[in-house]
């Protein structure tokens, strides 16, 4: 069975500064898809970024990287110069045939 | 703004009664997926409806089951209420033909708390 875990259950940061969110997973898959998504206070959560597990370039959108690992099934999200509208909880999934299946969550705290 | 829609919003239930849930796909979309959050937790996955069919299931009791209509929008029954059920409730829309990892768009969830 698939699993994620994202072991820091809080991490803080100020403003402007980066940032990185854990994330380990466990797959039996060869191809899958790994995601983190972004749950604001309104609690949508909305795609922050996604990266094809057979591509070894590290997926980026603009503020935001991932560093991922396959070999040692890891995928964390690096946030660059951090804002206050950053502020939310952060998940990592791992797409498992059209299913989604997430870790606990981070929540980031940005601090002025 | 997504265009996924949940509805209710909020909706608190007796233990025992029975719920529905209901969510708008989002135009072009044919695959429905609801999960279940729990205060603190992430979201478990309850089933998958793809054109109609349920495609996909999770750990979750028959009591929850499960609709897709032909414009593609859905709805979540919930049967014989426990407190355990209490938890929000994710909608997301997405379109399989894709592909896997094809983005997934949801709704702002319906909080349901059964008393």
């Amino acid at each position: 069975a698939q699993t994620v875990t994202q072991s820091q259950p809080e991490m803080s940061v100020q403003e402007a500064e980066t940032v990185t969110l854990s994330c380990t997973y466990d797959t039996s898959e060869s191809d899958y898809y790994l995601f983190w998504y972004k749950q604001p206070p309104s609690r949508q959560m909305i795609l922050v970024i996604r990266q094809e597990a057979y591509k070894q370039q590290n997926a980026t959108e603009n503020r935001f990287s991932v560093n991922f690992q396959k070999a040692a099934k890891s995928f964390s999200l690096k946030i660059s110069d951090s804002q206050l509208g950053d502020a939310a909880m952060y998940f990592c999934a791992v797409d498992s045939n059209y299913q989604l299946i997430w870790g606990a969550g981070t929540k980031l705290i940005i601090k002025p | 703004e997504t265009g996924v829609t949940q509805s209710p919003t909020h909706l608190i239930k007796t233990r025992g009664q029975q719920v529905t849930l209901r969510c708008s796909s989002q135009s072009g979309h044919n695959t429905v997926s609801w999960y279940q959050q729990a205060l603190g937790q992430g979201p478990q996955f309850i089933f998958q409806y793809y054109r109609e069919e349920e495609n996909g299931r999770g750990n979750f009791p028959p009591r929850f089951s499960g609709l897709q209509f032909p414009n593609y929008s859905s709805e979540l029954n919930v049967n014989a209420l426990e407190l355990d059920d209490s938890a929000l409730y994710l909608c997301a829309s997405s379109d399989r033909d894709r592909g896997r990892g094809t983005e997934a768009f949801f709704g702002q969830g319906t909080r349901l708390t059964v008393v």
